[in-house]
């Protein structure tokens, strides 16, 4: 079973300055993908990064960077100069890496809410 | 490319009362999931359609149900509805050309049952 944690109930950050939200994870697959969904007010959920278990690299999507640490099961997202528009609900999720439409299943973490203040 | 999209937006219901939703995937996505939010819960996966088999099941009651049609929209049926499905409602898609293969949500539908 995929279980993800999101323990941060709310977070405030400046304008202009970065911030990072936690996640950590646990699963017994072995080649999963961690993912960071963004729902603003009106409740769409926006697909912001992917990181694959496998990969190396931490990956990074123009102001969004995720710091992906394998060994202690956590995938942090990282929101450089912070805007007005990012205060929304972070949702970080994970799938099991396996052919398409075999399972697409997400499993949600319970989400951080995130405030910018001008 | 158009993206996701549900109808209806918003829907009141009494108990008892049974419920279709509808989802229309992005052109080409073979797979569509649905999920329930609620504040208490947070989202739960309800189930995933891939060329209209269901391929993956949430732990829902048999009041839920959906079904996928051969041009991939899908609808999800609650039938004698609680209080407790009270809830937003989301379908993604998936499955088409993307790198990542990341689920692809619609605005999602507010059931308020009463």
């Amino acid at each position: 079973a995929q279980k993800i944690t999101q323990t941060q109930p709310g977070m405030f950050v400046q304008e202009k300055e970065a911030v990072t939200l936690d996640c950590t994870y646990d699963t017994s697959d072995q080649s999963y993908g961690l993912f960071w969904y963004k729902q603003p007010s009106s409740g769409e959920m926006i697909f912001l990064i992917y990181q694959g278990s496998y990969d190396e690299q931490n990956a990074t999507e123009g102001r969004y960077s995720l710091n992906f640490q394998k060994a202690r099961k956590s995938a942090n997202l990282v929101i450089s100069a912070s805007q007005l528009g990012d205060s929304a609900m972070y949702f970080c999720a994970m799938r099991e890496d396996i052919p398409c439409g075999a399972n697409s299943k997400l499993t949600f973490g319970k989400g951080i809410t995130l405030s910018v203040r001008p | 490319k158009a993206g996701v999209t549900q109808t209806p937006r918003y829907l009141i219901k009494t108990r008892g009362q049974q419920v279709t939703l509808s989802c229309s995937p992005i052109s080409g996505h073979r797979s569509v999931s649905w999920y329930q939010q609620t504040p208490g819960q947070g989202l739960q996966f309800l189930f995933e359609y891939f060329s209209e088999t269901q391929r993956n099941k949430g732990n829902f009651p048999g009041r839920f149900s959906g079904r996928q049609f051969s041009n991939s929209r899908s609808e999800m049926n609650v039938s004698t509805l609680e209080l407790g499905d009270s809830a937003l409602y989301l379908c993604a898609s998936s499955c088409g050309d993307t790198v990542y293969n990341e689920q692809f949500f619609g605005p999602g539908t507010r059931l308020t049952v009463l």
